[in-house]
C-alpha cells in the first residue's frame, strides 16, 4: 500500500483558514486521495476525496499537486468544531479497506 | 436517513466472557467493514463483509474473533473468551455498491467501546 506522511499536529485560530498537508510520493496512477477526520470520542467522518483535479465541497477543499505526490486539505474558516484528527488515505485501486496512519491532530484556538 | 448504527455504545465484560457487537449499515449499503482502535493508537482494519460473504479478513486476529453479515439483520463482530487486551473502540463502516469512481467512501458508526475487566 502506498504510504502517506502528515505532520503530527497543527494549530489554528478560529475563523482562519487551515492548510493540512499530506505527502504521498509513492502514489499509484489509480489511487484516489481520501480525507477523513475523527472528532473526539466519535467515529471517523468522510471529508473529501479527489484523483487529479482540485475538489470543493461544503466541508472543505482539496488541492492536489500536479505530480500527485502531495495534497492539501483546506478548511476555509476553522471553527472549534473542526478540532479533530485528520487522516489522508490513499485507495480505490487495491481493495476496499482504509489504511489509517497517525494523522494530523488539529487544535483550534478560540 | 439513519446513519450507521452500532450497539451497544459501551460494553463491559469480564475476562473469559463473550462480546457481541452489532452494526446496522446505512440503508442501501451492502458492504460492511470493522475497524479497531486500541487506546492511544490509530484505527486498524479488521474485516470486510458483504451480505453472507467475508471478502477480506486479513486484519482479524486468528483466534477468538469472528464476524458475520447475514442476509437479514445486522453484522455481528463476536469476540470469544475476551482478554484485557481486547479493550478498545470497535468501529463499523458501510459503503454502497460501487457504482462510480470512488468506491472507498465509507460511512462510520459511533463505535462500541469494549472494556474488559
Amino acid at each position: 500500500d502506498a504510504k502517506t506522511t502528515q505532520p503530527n499536529s497543527m494549530e489554528s485560530n478560529e475563523e482562519e483558514p487551515v492548510h493540512l498537508p499530506c505527502n504521498h510520493s509513492t502514489i499509484s496512477g489509480t489511487d484516489y486521495i481520501h480525507w477523513y477526520r475523527q472528532l473526539p470520542s466519535q467515529g471517523p467522518e468522510y471529508v473529501i476525496h479527489g484523483l487529479t483535479s482540485n475538489v470543493n465541497n461544503r466541508m472543505a477543499s482539496l488541492a492536489i499537486a500536479e505530480d500527485r505526490k502531495s495534497s492539501t486539505l483546506i478548511l476555509h474558516r476553522a471553527t472549534l468544531r473542526d478540532a479533530a484528527v485528520y487522516y489522508c488515505i490513499l485507495g480505490g485501486s487495491s481493495g476496499d479497506k482504509l489504511t489509517f496512519g497517525t494523522g494530523t491532530r488539529l487544535a483550534v484556538r478560540p | 436517513n439513519a446513519g450507521v448504527m452500532q450497539n451497544p455504545r459501551h460494553l463491559v465484560r469480564r475476562r473469559g466472557q463473550e462480546a457481541r457487537l452489532r452494526c446496522s449499515p446505512m440503508k442501501g449499503h451492502s458492504h460492511v467493514y470493522w475497524y479497531r482502535q486500541l487506546p492511544e493508537e490509530g484505527l486498524k482494519f479488521m474485516v470486510y463483509l458483504q451480505k453472507e460473504n467475508i471478502i477480506d479478513e486479513s486484519g482479524m486476529p486468528k483466534e477468538r474473533f469472528s464476524a458475520e453479515f447475514p442476509k437479514e439483520g445486522p453484522s455481528i463482530l463476536r469476540i470469544q473468551q475476551v482478554v484485557r487486551g481486547d479493550s478498545a473502540a470497535y468501529f463499523c463502516a458501510s459503503s454502497p455498491v460501487d457504482r462510480g469512481k470512488a468506491k472507498n467512501i465509507q460511512y462510520f458508526g459511533a463505535g462500541t467501546r469494549l472494556s474488559v475487566l
